[in-house]
């Protein structure tokens, strides 16, 4: 299993400003993944970021507005960037080791943002 | 295009009762389907998770089945608790190894 710390838990924001969250693995993995879940709806994938190589982004989502970094193996930021009410969302990190398609999933607790 | 249908969208059943919900997928060729647990406002918990050459999962009280071909699975709760109130949501991967979301049942065990 994977532990994965997630910082922060919650915030409010102001509009126009920028917000980082931190995820922490407890070991090392190959792909990490950044989620969106806005108010009664389901995930929605941002980007995976693989070590050593640009965030690889899906569409709707671009990297001006969702900055990305994984400097090493067990860690990853994600930047939301000139936020806007519409940013309002739990946002999640995720990891799955070696053989992404077999493993399990893990999630971090995820970041609750509101931005008023 | 994957996609993931979940019914119902929300159920509310008595404390002791036996449940089931339901997740269909539109493509088939799917290498494993996974069952996450969300409380509210929290991330997710992964429950079982079923590759493609398995029927079925079982922890504790949950049993999940698959069946590939008609493209279903389901989560079967029993002996229901007021602690298993939450949401449930199933995934598999896409052609492209992305991870596809159901918008989830909302289960509320009423005491």
């Amino acid at each position: 299993s994977a532990v994965i710390s997630q910082k922060p838990s919650r915030d409010i924001c102001q509009r126009g400003t920028s917000l980082t969250i931190q995820c922490q693995v407890d070991s090392q993995v190959t792909m990490m993944f950044w989620y969106r879940q806005q108010p009664g709806q389901s995930l929605t994938l941002i980007a995976t970021a693989n070590q050593g190589s640009e965030a690889t982004y899906e569409s709707g989502f671009v990297i001006d507005k969702f900055p990305i970094s994984r400097p090493n193996l067990t860690f990853s930021t994600l930047t939301v960037s000139n936020m806007s009410p519409e940013d309002s969302s739990i946002y999640l990190c995720s990891v799955a080791g070696t053989g992404y398609g077999m493993d399990i999933q893990y999630f971090g607790a995820g970041t609750r943002l509101s931005v008023l | 295009k994957q996609e993931v249908t979940q019914i119902p969208a929300a159920l509310s059943v008595p404390e002791g009762e036996n449940l089931v919900l339901n997740c269909s997928f539109t493509d088939s060729a799917i290498y494993n389907l996974q069952w996450f647990r969300q409380d509210p406002g929290k991330g997710l918990t992964s429950l079982l998770l079923i590759q493609s050459s398995q029927r079925e999962q079982t922890s504790g009280r949950l049993n999940a089945s698959l069946d590939k071909s008609s493209g279903r699975s389901t989560l079967y709760i029993a002996a229901s608790q007021p602690g298993d109130s939450a949401t449930y949501l199933c995934a598999v991967p896409n052609r492209d190894d992305k991870i596809i979301f159901g918008k989830g049942t909302r289960l509320h065990i009423l005491p």
